[in-house]
C-alpha cells in the first residue's frame, strides 16, 4: 500500500534561518504527484507546492521549494528565511495514478524561534 | 480564489444526536471530500464524492454517512452520535484527475471542531 513517512515529529528553527521538512513514498506508480500543506493552529489547511513525477525541475514558489529526489523517493520541503507565521503543522501528500485520492503523512510541527 | 465554507467552525451536540455537517464550494470542483483529523493520527478519509450522488467509502466509514444531491454541497452526516467522534472535521474539494490537471491541489475548508458530550 501506498505510504507517505515524515520522520520528524517536532522541528525548530531560528527566525530567519533555512529549514527542511523530510517526507518519504513508496509508490509503484510511474505517474504521481506530491503535496505539502501548511496548518497553522487556527486550523485551516494551506496549499503550499507541488511537484509532479515527469517535472524535471524541483519546484518552487515564494520561499518553498521541494528538494526532489525521485531515485531515493523523498520530497523535502525547503523553507527559506523561516518567519514566525511559518509556525505551524505541515503534511506531505501524494497523489498516484488514477487515484483521486491524497496518501497523507502525519505531519511535521515547525516552531519558528524569534 | 477557491472558496470552501463549512457551517461552523465550533459545534457541541450530545451522543445519539443526528448531527450535519454541511461544506459548500463555489468553484464548480466534481471532486468533493471528507476527513477528520486527531492528533498523532494525521487526516483520515471518511468519504468522497467524485459527482453529484456519487460517493465511495474513505479509510474511517463507520457510522457516517453522506449526502451529495448537488455539486457545490457535501453533507456529512452522523446517524448518532457517539463520543468517539469527537474531532476536527475538515472539507475539501478539487476538480477531477485527468492528465491535464494532476496538479490540482485540494482545497479545504476551515475545519469544524466538533464535541459530543
Amino acid at each position: 500500500a501506498q505510504k507517505i513517512t515524515q520522520t520528524q515529529p517536532g522541528m525548530f528553527v531560528q527566525e530567519k534561518e533555512a529549514v527542511t521538512l523530510d517526507c518519504t513514498y513508496d509508490t509503484s506508480d510511474q505517474s504521481y504527484g506530491l503535496f505539502w500543506y501548511k496548518q497553522p493552529s487556527s486550523g485551516e489547511m494551506i496549499f503550499l507546492i507541488y511537484q509532479g513525477s515527469y517535472d524535471e525541475q524541483n519546484a518552487t514558489e515564494g520561499r518553498y521549494s521541494l528538494n526532489f529526489q525521485k531515485a531515493r523517493k523523498s520530497a523535502n520541503l525547503v523553507i527559506s528565511a523561516s518567519q514566525l507565521g511559518d509556525s505551524a503543522m505541515y503534511f506531505c501528500a501524494e497523489n498516484a495514478g488514477n487515484n483521486r485520492k491524497l496518501i497523507w503523512g502525519l505531519g511535521t510541527s515547525l516552531a519558528v524561534n524569534p | 480564489d477557491v472558496k470552501v465554507t463549512q457551517s461552523s467552525r465550533y459545534l457541541v451536540k450530545r451522543t445519539g444526536e443526528k448531527v450535519f455537517l454541511e461544506c459548500v464550494q463555489d468553484m464548480d470542483h466534481e471532486n468533493m471530500f471528507w476527513y477528520r483529523q486527531d492528533p498523532g493520527l494525521g487526516l483520515r478519509l471518511i468519504y468522497f464524492s467524485y459527482d453529484v450522488k456519487m460517493k465511495e467509502k474513505g479509510d474511517i466509514p463507520e457510522g457516517y454517512s453522506v449526502s451529495r444531491e448537488k455539486k457545490e454541497r457535501f453533507s456529512l452526516i452522523l446517524e448518532s452520535a457517539s463520543t468517539n467522534q469527537t474531532s476536527m472535521y475538515l472539507c475539501a474539494s478539487r476538480i477531477p484527475r485527468t492528465v491535464l490537471s494532476s496538479n490540482q491541489p485540494q482545497h479545504f475548508g476551515d475545519g469544524t471542531r466538533l464535541s459530543i458530550l
